[in-house]
């Protein structure tokens, strides 16, 4: 069946440094994959998309990168902040499909 | 905009009470999802609707229905609620260009407990 794993134990990082949250999966041939940051108490909140053809996808200081061969996407926060703590989703879908698959996320934590 | 809202924010119900979570977009979006989020098991799907006047069961629609109102209003019904159905719901909208890659827009959640 297929199966998304993100890290269940939470990432500390200092601020400052480079938070690289994983997200492997397997049994799954996705076109595309999603990134979303979640506070607590709140929704998800969308930050990127990269497609099965792309290597790499910024956005001010965040990197996705996605190896298909892998199965494998690693998401970059340069520069981090306190203000970045959350959790962090990733969500992978299907070229059809409308209806991406959510991994459990990864809680990052960043110390001033 | 308020994008994706969902009412109530808390409810507290007892087993076998029927409750009804609303939810609305004002994005124009054609389709909306219904999820449940526990510790530990991530979001999992429980009714889409792909557009007014079509749904489709989830990963877990047991114990669940749904009505697509219009092309706004998107309801979850618990018709006869069980301890198992304590968790946290939220609401989703995805954008209108068709396109599988288009993003999720979520709404704050409803936590409900099932005493």
């Amino acid at each position: 069946s297929q199966k998304i794993e993100q890290n269940s134990e939470a990432l500390n990082i200092q601020e400052g440094k480079t938070a690289t949250l994983t997200c492997n999966y397997t049994n799954y041939s996705p076109a595309y994959l999603q990134w979303y940051r979640q506070d607590p108490g709140r929704g998800p909140v969308f930050l990127l998309l990269i497609r099965e053809n792309e290597k790499e996808k910024r956005k001010e200081r965040l990197k996705v990168t996605f190896d298909t061969t892998l199965k494998q996407s690693l998401f970059h926060i340069t520069a981090s902040q306190p203000a970045d703590s959350a959790t962090y989703l990733c969500a992978l879908g299907s070229g059809g499909s409308y209806i991406p698959t959510f991994g459990r996320g990864t809680s990052l934590i960043v110390h001033p | 905009n308020a994008g994706v809202t969902q009412t109530p924010k808390f409810q507290v119900l007892k087993t076998g009470q029927s409750m009804t979570l609303q939810c609305a977009q004002d994005m124009n979006h054609n389709s909306m999802y219904w999820y449940r989020q526990d510790p530990g098991m991530g979001l999992r799907l429980i009714y889409y609707s792909a557009s007014e006047g079509t749904t489709d069961k989830g990963e877990v629609p047991n114990g669940y229905n749904v009505s697509r109102l219009n092309k706004r209003e998107f309801s979850l019904r618990l018709e006869s609620a069980a301890p198992s159905q304590t968790s946290v719901y939220f609401c989703a909208s995805r954008g209108t260009s068709g396109a599988p890659t288009d993003t999720q827009y979520f709404g704050p959640g409803t936590r409900l407990t099932v005493l």
